[in-house]
């Protein structure tokens, strides 16, 4: 069972600023919260991973309030090409932190 | 890109014919995994292996085998496939497990397998 609940779909236009939040409202103390990318007819690919506060590399920026239980990945400017399926997850502490995948959040950037 | 290829890229095959798909990788990773993928789902975990010859299930292994005999390939096996095992299956690679903070998974860009 998904640790982590992200919206179903989300619309943008090129240029802007996206931001997805996902609620992981049981997350435990030591988890990290981990976030992948998946194109079409492709595997997933690793995005960015945050324990607190505010990580950022050349893809993303991810902000964690001192709550946890919510995370948000902010992608800037983003283009036609971010059109993609985007998981939030957190390893399952009941199966020795295995990524448990939810359905993600597809992520439609419009021209 | 991590180098990890999957054979066959696509297959066709019959209710009761036996399936073996191929994971290889060139990164010498400790762990390998495999996944399926349904429309509108997420991936869920079938087997994964920490080793030659160390593997483990997923939440969903019922109905698949799996073995690894080299560091470098991971096979997955239906032993008699049914229509409900339709899917893409993904292989993925890690250097280790991690723990509260997963190591990076690389995936390979799958197999999308039809069951008639």
């Amino acid at each position: 069972l998904a640790k982590t609940t992200q919206p179903i779909s989300m619309d943008s236009y090129e240029g802007q600023e996206v931001n997805i939040t996902c609620s992981h409202n049981n997350i435990a103390t030591n988890d990290y919260i981990t976030w992948y990318q998946q194109f079409p007819s492709q595997g997933p690919r690793f995005i960015i991973q945050g324990y607190k506060t505010k990580v950022t590399n050349e893809v993303a920026s991810l902000f964690i309030p001192a709550d946890r239980k919510s995370s948000t990945l902010s992608l800037p400017r983003v283009s036609l090409s971010d059109t993609a399926v985007y998981y939030c997850l957190v390893g399952d502490v009941d199966s020795n932190y295995q990524l448990i995948w939810g359905a993600g959040t597809k992520l439609i950037i419009k021209p | 890109d991590a180098g990890i290829t999957q054979s066959p890229r696509h297959k066709v095959t019959e209710t009761g014919t036996p399936v073996t798909l191929r994971c290889h990788q060139t990164e010498n990773h400790r762990y390998m995994y495999w996944y399926r993928q349904d429309p509108g789902h997420g991936l869920r975990l079938i087997h994964y292996s920490y080793g030659v010859k160390d593997t483990d299930k997923g939440e969903v292994s019922d109905g698949y085998s799996v073995s690894r005999s080299k560091t470098e390939d991971f096979l997955l096996t239906l032993e008699s496939a049914t229509s409900s095992q339709t899917s893409v299956y993904f292989c993925a690679i890690s250097e280790s497990k991690g723990g509260t903070a997963p190591d990076t998974q690389y995936f390979g860009p799958g197999t999308r397998l039809t069951v008639l």
